[in-house]
């Protein structure tokens, strides 16, 4: 089986740097994911690592460490709109298929 | 371009009862998703196809659940005999190329979801 452990809630203040961990324990990995959620809306993707490294989109960088079996999601210069959960999701091969294994999510609150 | 979208977005259903979610995924996406989220939890997954085939359906709880995609287009998602515990927001997403080791971006769109209350 897979599992991931992400912390499930992350605060912070308008304009800060947070980073949202996310720890996973799988066979065949594939590579690492993050999507945001605002609550009632659909997950959106937000980045993703098949290598070692640091990823950076915008004001989003994701890292991966595949031989430490972890990666996290850093979001800098945060805004009110950024409150949302953020899941991790792992590509693992599961038979002929890289079947997606989500975590159960960080919930994000920003402050003013 | 359009997004995924599903219907109903909501659902309200008796104990026993028959029902059936549906899918319209991003036009020319090859792949399509199925999840469940429960409250407070991630998505979890049921079923994906790739064309008109499910390529995988190890996510699927139990046999009350199938799923169909005839035409490699729009997916219907079926619960037969519903539970309480089948309540959820069922979620659907379309990928480009799907999970065959073809593309490795991962980049999945989902649906708003369709809320499934089964009283």
């Amino acid at each position: 089986g897979q599992s991931l452990e992400q912390p499930s809630e992350v605060t912070a203040v308008e304009g800060a740097i947070v980073q949202i961990n996310c720890t996973y324990q799988t066979s065949g990995f594939y590579g690492l994911s993050w999507y945001q959620q605002h609550d009632g809306g659909a997950p959106t993707f937000l980045s993703y690592n098949g290598l070692d490294g640091l990823e950076e989109t915008g004001r989003f960088s994701s890292f991966l460490s595949r031989s430490d079996s972890y990666g996290y999601l850093l979001l800098q210069e945060l805004q009110m709109k950024d409150s949302a959960s953020y899941f991790c999701a792992v590509r693992a091969r599961a038979g002929g298929s890289y079947i997606p294994t989500f975590g159960r999510g960080t919930s994000l609150i920003v402050h003013p | 371009g359009a997004g995924v979208s599903q219907t109903p977005s909501n659902k309200v259903t008796e104990k026993g009862k028959y029902v059936e979610l549906r899918c319209d995924p991003i036009s020319g996406h090859t792949a399509l998703y199925w999840y469940r989220q429960s409250l407070g939890q991630g998505p979890e997954f049921l079923i994906y196809f790739q064309g008109t085939g499910a390529a995988d359906d190890s996510g699927l709880p139990n046999d009350r659940f199938f799923a169909v995609r005839p035409e490699g287009s729009v997916s219907t998602l079926k619960i037969q005999r519903t539970e309480r515990g089948d309540s959820a927001v069922y979620l659907c997403a379309s990928s480009q190329t799907g999970t065959s080791g073809v593309s490795s971006t991962d980049t999945q769109y989902f649906g708003p979801g369709t809320r499934l209350t089964v009283l």
